[in-house]
């Protein structure tokens, strides 16, 4: 079974220092992997996903992942954090299954930028 | 813009009541999930559905079932509330016949049963 392993619960940082959240997951044949983002009081919405091809990934307000199938690693960057990235990011592989997919996300990394 | 809405975003239940949850999308979308967030725990999936009248158990269904009568309503019910159900229940909806995988969430629904 695929599971997610995201190495930091909290992780504070000052604003406009750069930031890495790492996440660990269990390999698997093929994985599709992905980190979501949580701001107070707001469901997930899709940071990056990586599904194949290039092993940097680059997503929305200036975050990158890098697929490491080696290390079995997806950990997400950024290099200059601003205090609205203050969230929870969630790490996520999603494997497919019979009749569709299944997703296994990760506990969750609070990010907290001060400044 | 994909748009997942859920019916409460706070809801207050006494132990033993009757609860629905309700999430309706708005982008023809064939699979819906019903997940819980709680701390330290991620997201934890309850079920989900590929299709109307059709669903599956997730990983945590005990006390759950689950509602898809039509394609863009899916909903989570909890016949006997139990305090170890106060949660927050995220939905999120998916198209299929892609390879993306991502899913679009709803707000969640904050409940708390006392």
């Amino acid at each position: 079974a695929q599971s997610v392993t995201q190495l930091d619960s909290q992780v504070p940082v000052f604003e406009e220092a750069p930031v890495e959240l790492r996440c660990n997951y269990s390999s698997s044949v093929s994985v599709y992997l992905f980190w979501y983002v949580q701001y107070p009081n707001q469901g997930l919405q899709l940071l990056l996903k990586y599904l194949s091809g290039s092993t940097l990934v680059k997503g929305i307000n200036g975050f990158e992942a890098e697929f490491n199938k080696s290390q079995t690693s997806f950990h997400l960057r950024k290099p200059s954090v601003h205090i609205s990235d203050t969230a929870e990011y969630f790490c996520a592989v999603s494997d497919r299954i019979t009749g569709g997919f299944k997703t296994i996300f990760g506990a969750g990394t609070r990010l907290f930028v001060k400044a | 813009d994909v748009k997942v809405t859920q019916s409460s975003r706070y809801l207050v239940k006494r132990t033993g009541e009757k609860v629905f949850l309700e999430c309706v999308q708005d982008m023809d979308h064939e699979n819906m999930f019903w997940y819980r967030q709680d701390p330290g725990l991620g997201l934890r999936l309850i079920y989900f559905s590929y299709d109307v009248k059709m669903k599956e158990k997730g990983d945590i269904p005990e006390g759950y079932s689950v509602s898809r009568e039509k394609k863009e309503r899916f909903s989570l019910i909890l016949e006997s509330a139990s305090t170890n159900q106060t949660s927050m229940y995220l939905c999120a909806s998916s198209p299929s016949g892609t390879s993306t995988y991502e899913q679009y969430f709803g707000p969640g629904t904050r409940l708390t049963v006392t």
